[in-house]
């Protein structure tokens, strides 16, 4: 399997513009995690999927981040209005099943974003 | 909040020394698990320990886990300069998620 696919690798957008990040899980997992690494904040779980379906959205910043899994294979990640704030490295994970029952995550290569 | 804090925050040791690196956690878990991740790319699984499981290995990994004191260590024997990387600790609780710590860089110079 070609593991987790993230698109772009890097974007550079000027605030106040639409930021769509893309994922691709590896084929079969049922649970599909966005994350944030900054050097202030670490490594902050954003939202997570289960089957196509939001679980637990509580890590997501505010109503200007939006997150969709229309199938099993695709989800985005979208930033509107962007704002330099919103600069981070944002990685998209996935895991076989549940993680308290033993499995583990894979990650993409992360999207470096970039709002000026 | 997070749940793990990993300890030192860096760490630079000479090539085939050994390192050490110690995280605590503050709630019950299901299982800890520790990642690896290079400048630039993501996180790469190393290791899971069970809660009800006390010491694993793998190759040139060990790591312990302690409930009663919350806190688990990561040790990699003999050490490589390809090993020059940031470590994460991350708990598993109740649930299908996992909270990392902030992480440990470790320089091992050749």
């Amino acid at each position: 399997d070609a593991g987790v696919i993230q698109s772009p690798r890097h974007e550079v957008t000027e605030m106040g513009q639409e930021v769509t990040l893309r994922c691709k899980p590896i084929s079969g997992h049922d649970y599909l995690f966005w994350y944030r690494q900054t050097m202030m904040r670490g490594l902050e779980l954003l939202i997570y999927f289960n089957n196509n379906v939001p679980i637990d959205d509580s890590g997501m910043p505010e109503d200007r981040f939006s997150a969709k899994m229309p199938n099993a294979s695709f989800s985005t990640l979208k930033i509107q209005p962007s704002e330099p704030r919103d600069s981070a490295v944002y990685f998209c994970a996935s895991s076989l099943g549940r993680l308290a029952g033993g499995e583990t995550q894979y990650f993409g290569p992360g999207t470096r974003l970039l709002v000026l | 909040s997070q749940q793990g804090e990993e300890d030192p925050q860096a760490l630079s040791i000479q090539e085939g020394e050994n390192a050490t690196m110690n995280c605590s956690y503050k709630t019950s878990i299901n299982n800890l698990q520790w990642y690896r991740q290079n400048s630039g790319r993501g996180l790469v699984h190393l290791i899971l320990i069970r809660s009800n499981e006390r010491e694993k290995h793998s190759g040139r990994l060990r790591v312990t886990l302690d409930t009663s004191k919350k806190s688990s260590s990561l040790l990699i024997t003999a050490s490589r300069a390809a090993d020059t990387a940031s470590y994460f600790c991350a708990t598993a609780r109740g649930n299908s998620k996992l909270t990392f710590g902030k992480g440990i860089t470790l320089s091992v110079r050749p």
